[in-house]
């Protein structure tokens, strides 16, 4: 059964960067696998921030981006606000019509 | 600006079938490019691709879940829908439909909670 890894939690303080990352047990993570990045608050749907590896929705902050990291796919805060205190989700495409998510990371900003 | 909002008993009984429908209001079911999604979010877990259908009717479902799930669409209503057979309560989740548009999934809707308990 493939598994999709995300850190469980990090820490970030204020004005720091910080980069999540998006692991595949079928090994490295390329661009085929379309990456997808998710912010959810408490209470709240995920939105969409990253999709196919690196590009941003109109409503993505520029502080937000997403790369290939050492074969896995990656997000990286730069400058951390408060309001970036959430669960992040990757979500990666394994073909014929097959998607799985990460467990998720939750990110405090401390 | 499409949005999505899903609809459905928040109780279901073990071994029996849970029903979902998400209604589309701002753009048409019928247009094309979209796939329309449901996803599900066990509490206090990730989130997990439930399948999709595209506006032609060609549905995808998670291999884990092919065999208990469909997903239908009613362009009458402007609605598609989820049924998931045979219920237990590892079926108790938040339920989410959303789009594809094959690049990006968004927008989602609120997500529903539905329980599965005697």
């Amino acid at each position: 059964q493939t598994v999709v890894t995300q850190e469980p939690s990090l820490t970030v303080s204020p004005g720091g960067t910080v980069t999540l990352t998006c692991a595949s047990s079928t090994g490295a993570v390329t661009s085929s696998f379309y990456p997808n990045w998710f912010q959810q608050k408490p209470g709240q749907a995920p939105r969409a921030l990253i999709y196919n590896t690196s590009n941003k929705h109109s409503w993505t902050p520029a502080r937000f981006s997403g790369s290939l990291l050492g074969g896995k796919a990656a997000l990286t805060l730069s400058g951390v606000q408060p309001e970036d205190e959430a669960e992040y989700h990757c979500l990666l495409y394994y073909g014929a019509d097959n998607w799985i998510f990460g467990g998720g990371t939750k990110l405090t900003v401390l | 600006q499409v949005q999505l909002q899903e609809s459905g008993p928040g109780l279901v009984k073990p071994s029996q079938t849970l029903s979902l429908t998400c209604t589309v209001s701002g753009g048409s079911i019928s247009s094309g490019g979209y796939y329309w999604t449901w996803i599900r979010q066990h509490p206090g877990k990730g989130l997990e691709w439930i399948g999709y259908i595209y506006y032609s009717g060609s549905t995808y479902y998670n291999p884990s879940l092919k065999s208990r799930i469909t997903i239908s669409l009613d362009a009458s209503k402007n609605q598609f829908s989820l049924k998931l057979n045979s219920v237990t309560a590892a079926d108790t989740a938040v339920y989410y439909c959303a789009t594809y548009n094959s690049n990006w999934f968004d927008p989602w809707g609120q997500g529903t909670l539905v329980t599965v308990s005697s």
